[in-house]
């Protein structure tokens, strides 16, 4: 089955302390993205990736950081800098033609104590 | 620059009853746009979406959305509610940056349906 993995699904971490959130895809597609999602604020754009060894910061990337290695992994590191990590993380992928849709993983549900 | 209102951050509808949910958008070009379902503590799934062609849009579940350019609206229906579509609905335009496209989404509705 194609599609994307988030892990873990839940995560905690004490303050100061910096934390990576793990992204796979096994659709091939090129474009990868992760979103912060707090509630009534919608999903916002953190840091986007077209191809493998380049990405972009989105609207809200202080605080954060993210690779892309290899094609099906973008992982993402939030780091002591952000100052209200707690969140639920959206990764996503897509053909990355403005048409395309992005498929979503199930997401990673961060609460720093 | 593209940007999505949704108006209503909840709605609630009787079971039986029409579902309908507003956005509106703006962009500078012809817009792609879509709608995507997402349920408590998980990812989110593309309902329907519009791109070229025919303006009424039928996606899954028994959801359509028509595109009215002249009210730069795209707003979702469904004729009968069913208790499962209570979720959290969020509508999104494509936009474009350092010569790739991203998506903006609106804050979300949440709908109820009242057994």
């Amino acid at each position: 089955d194609g599609g994307i993995t988030q892990s873990p699904k839940y995560l905690f971490r004490k303050e100061g302390q910096n934390v990576t959130l793990s992204c796979e895809q096994n659709l091939n597609h090129d474009a990868m993205y992760w979103y912060r999602q707090d509630p009534g604020q919608g999903l916002r754009l953190i840091y986007y990736s077209q191809i493998v060894n380049d990405f972009q910061k989105g609207d809200i990337a202080e605080g954060y950081s993210v690779s892309r290695e290899k094609k099906e992994s973008f992982p993402l590191t939030v780091t002591s800098a952000q100052k209200n990590p707690t969140a639920f993380y959206l990764c996503a992928s897509s053909l990355g033609d403005p048409y395309n849709e992005q498929f979503f993983g199930p997401g990673t549900r961060l609460t720093v104590l | 620059a593209q940007s999505v209102t949704q108006l209503g951050s909840h709605v609630s509808v009787s079971e039986g009853a029409l579902v309908l949910l507003r956005c509106n958008y703006s962009s500078s070009v012809p817009p792609y746009l879509f709608w995507y379902v997402q349920y408590p503590n998980q990812g989110l799934q593309l309902l329907l979406k519009y791109t070229t062609g025919a303006t009424l849009v039928k996606g899954i579940n028994g959801f359509e959305a028509e595109f009215k350019k002249s009210e730069t609206s795209f707003h979702l229906t469904k004729p009968s509610a069913h208790m499962s579509d209570a979720a959290e609905y969020f509508c999104a335009v494509t936009r474009s940056g350092a010569g790739s496209y991203q998506l903006t989404f609106g804050k979300g509705t949440k709908l109820s349906v009242i057994p």
